[in-house]
This record gives structure tokens, sequence and C-alpha cells, in this order.
């Protein structure tokens, strides 16, 4: 596609519940990261995949979340038991690879958890 | 790791006026500072970079400078209008990482 694509753009769930968050980068692009960004706050790292392996989750809050990128191109960010507070947009951003520069974002996943 | 700090938090400038903002890095492995602007429910999309090499860096309206030795480096706005009301975060990227460390974000408004 023409830009980072995110579905849903939209997630409201409850306490509890589990939720997929789906993310298309742009097509070629080998490097895909995820970041949360909270209500004022920048982008905070999540975790970063190249190619198919993830390469650094160093940003994984905890063992609730969990990502894949099984095929090297589409990726989806899990959230197990979800908490109030992870309430939060979820950005997915795509790049040409690793440390080259320009990450595209795409226009995220607002998760409010009730 | 790298921890970015961004000053200052809100920023209201007239239009016309200039519109400075900074950031500190603490990694000096650090190489690559890009700025990215915000708008209310909309991606980050990138406005502007440096890299280690270069002390400044200038695209129009809109100028970075770098000063390595501080690891402190500034987004320049001249002659704002209100289309550059948004939030702006910086950014830092060590050689040695793989990924970005952002800024708290400051919100920008150009009043008329």
């Amino acid at each position: 596609g023409a830009g980072v694509s995110q579905t849903p753009s939209n997630k409201v769930t409850e306490k509890g519940k589990y939720v997929e968050l789906r993310c298309d980068p742009i097509s070629g692009h080998t490097a895909l990261y995820w970041y949360r960004q909270s209500l004022g706050q920048g982008p905070e790292f999540l975790i970063y995949f190249q190619g198919t392996g993830a390469a650094d989750d160093s940003g994984l809050p905890n063992d609730r979340f969990f990502a894949v990128r099984p095929e090297g191109s589409v990726s989806t960010l899990k959230i197990q038991r979800t908490e109030r507070g992870d309430s939060a947009v979820y950005l997915c951003a795509s790049s040409t690879g690793a440390n080259t520069g320009e990450l595209f974002f795409g226009e995220g996943s607002r998760l409010t958890v009730l | 790791g790298e921890n970015v700090e961004q000053h200052p938090s809100t920023l209201s400038v007239q239009e016309g006026d200039s519109a400075v903002i900074k950031c500190t890095y603490s990694d000096s492995a650090s190489n690559y500072f890009p700025w990215y602007k915000q708008e209310l429910g909309k991606r980050p999309q990138l406005i502007i970079d440096i890299r280690s090499n270069v002390g400044e860096k200038k695209d129009q309206r809109i100028a970075v400078t770098l000063n390595k030795t501080a690891k402190h480096f500034s987004l320049h706005i001249t002659e704002t209008q209100p289309e550059d009301s948004a939030v702006y975060f910086c950014a830092a990227l060590a050689g040695t990482a793989s990924k970005l460390t952002f800024g708290t974000g400051t919100r920008l408004q150009v009043t008329l």
C-alpha cells in the first residue's frame, strides 16, 4: 500500500479481555516498529522487527504483550488480560531497514480498556 | 539506554514570529536526530532530520542545529503560520541501537 495501515483505528474493550492490533507496513520495508503513545507523551518504543524476527523487544512492558510478524510483512500486537493502564494509541512504523533514518508511521490504533 | 528531554512543553507564538524547541540527549553514541510533527489525531510525520556529521540543516522555514559536545539539538521555525500549530517531537537514535527514543513533545500554538 501507499502508507502504513493499522486496524482497528479504535478498539474499546473490557478489562481482562484479549486484544489484537494489526499493522500492514509499506511494501518492501523490512523494519517494523511498535510504539505506544499515551496522552500528552511521546511515542514509547515497544518492539522492533527486522524481517520475521523480533530483533529488540526490550520495550514490551510485561509478558501480557506479544507481537508477531510471521511472513516478514504484516505484524500483529497481542495484549492478553488487558488492564486500564493499557489504554493508549498504539503506533506502528516501518522503514527500509534499521538505522536507515525515517520511520513512516501509521495512524495508530486507539485502545480503550474500560 | 538513551534518554531524550525536550522543552518547552508548550509554546505560543504570534504568526510571523520564530519558534525554538530544544532537546538534550544522554547517549554520546547517538548519531541521528529527527523531528516529527503530529497534528491532533494524526500520525507523526518527519519534518527534518540531522546526522551527527553536520552541525546545521535547513529546509525553507525550518532548521535544525546540533551541538554534539553539549549533546543538544534544536528546531527553529521562522515566519510561523497557523498551520504550524501541532505537537513537535524530537528523537535520537544511537548507532548501535535499533530504535528511536522520543522526547515528550512540545505543543506549538501559532496565534493570529
